[in-house]
């Protein structure tokens, strides 16, 4: 009865290699997000999906790109991967309600580039 | 812009005792809505707590209660009868009403001592 959950859990590759990282909620919210969290902990916005519409692209190389099937899934695809991609990466989800509810996030994604 | 500052990069206790997390925010919009998420060792990210701006009175979760000065703009977390579960990175979140947007800080690394 995982709420939030991602695959894999870890994801060892090669540079330059495309990759994509799953996340799905049955939680039946409206909003996903994807974070991604350094080696500091630093957790940074990269994109957010409400109701499979694009709402929030930060400042994000265009190799990164999300997509988003339905309101339960939201896909992270990486092209030509770099080491500074390594890092732990975390979807979430939320009932958008005036941002007045919180996010539930996965388990993250530890993508590491050799 | 929204900026949210956490000044403790790491913090300790004693377990059963008391401590306080430190939190501060920037923001010129009169409603919005404050978090404390705790990440373990296990990398999940849990919510702890929850604080509407336009409510005066403080949130308060089990162990777990917060400090809410609007004015000041602070939102500290405080921690009573510390337990080893306890240690964890603890992140301070902003976000505003009407925006999809989360902004976390760079959290506090709390240990508890037996």
């Amino acid at each position: 009865d995982t709420a939030v959950s991602q695959t894999p859990k870890y994801l060892v590759t090669q540079m330059g290699n495309d990759k994509s990282i799953k996340c799905e909620q049955n939680l039946g919210h409206d909003t996903m997000y994807w974070y991604k969290q350094d080696s500091k902990k630093f957790l940074k916005i990269m994109f957010s999906y409400n109701n499979k519409e694009l709402i929030i692209n930060e400042t994000v190389p265009n190799r990164f790109s999300p997509k988003s099937p339905d309101k339960a899934h939201l896909n992270l695809h990486i092209n030509s991967l770099e080491l500074g991609d390594s890092a732990v990466y975390f979807c979430a989800s939320s009932m958008w309600d005036r941002g007045n509810q919180p996010q539930h996030f996965g388990d993250g994604t530890r993508l590491s580039i050799l | 812009a929204q900026t949210v500052t956490q000044s403790q990069p790491e913090m300790s206790v004693q377990e059963a005792e008391t401590v306080t997390l430190s939190c501060t925010y920037d923001t010129s919009e009169n409603n919005y809505y404050l978090f404390w998420y705790k990440q373990p060792p296990s990398r999940q990210m849990i919510l702890v707590i929850r604080q509407e701006a336009y409510k005066q009175q403080n949130a308060t979760e089990n162990r777990f209660s917060v400090n809410f000065q609007k004015a000041a703009k602070s939102f500290s977390l405080k921690i009573s009868d510390s337990q080893l579960g306890d240690t964890a990175m603890y992140f301070c979140a902003f976000t505003g009403s009407g925006t999809y947007k989360y902004i976390f800080g760079t959290g506090t690394r709390l240990k508890v001592l037996a």
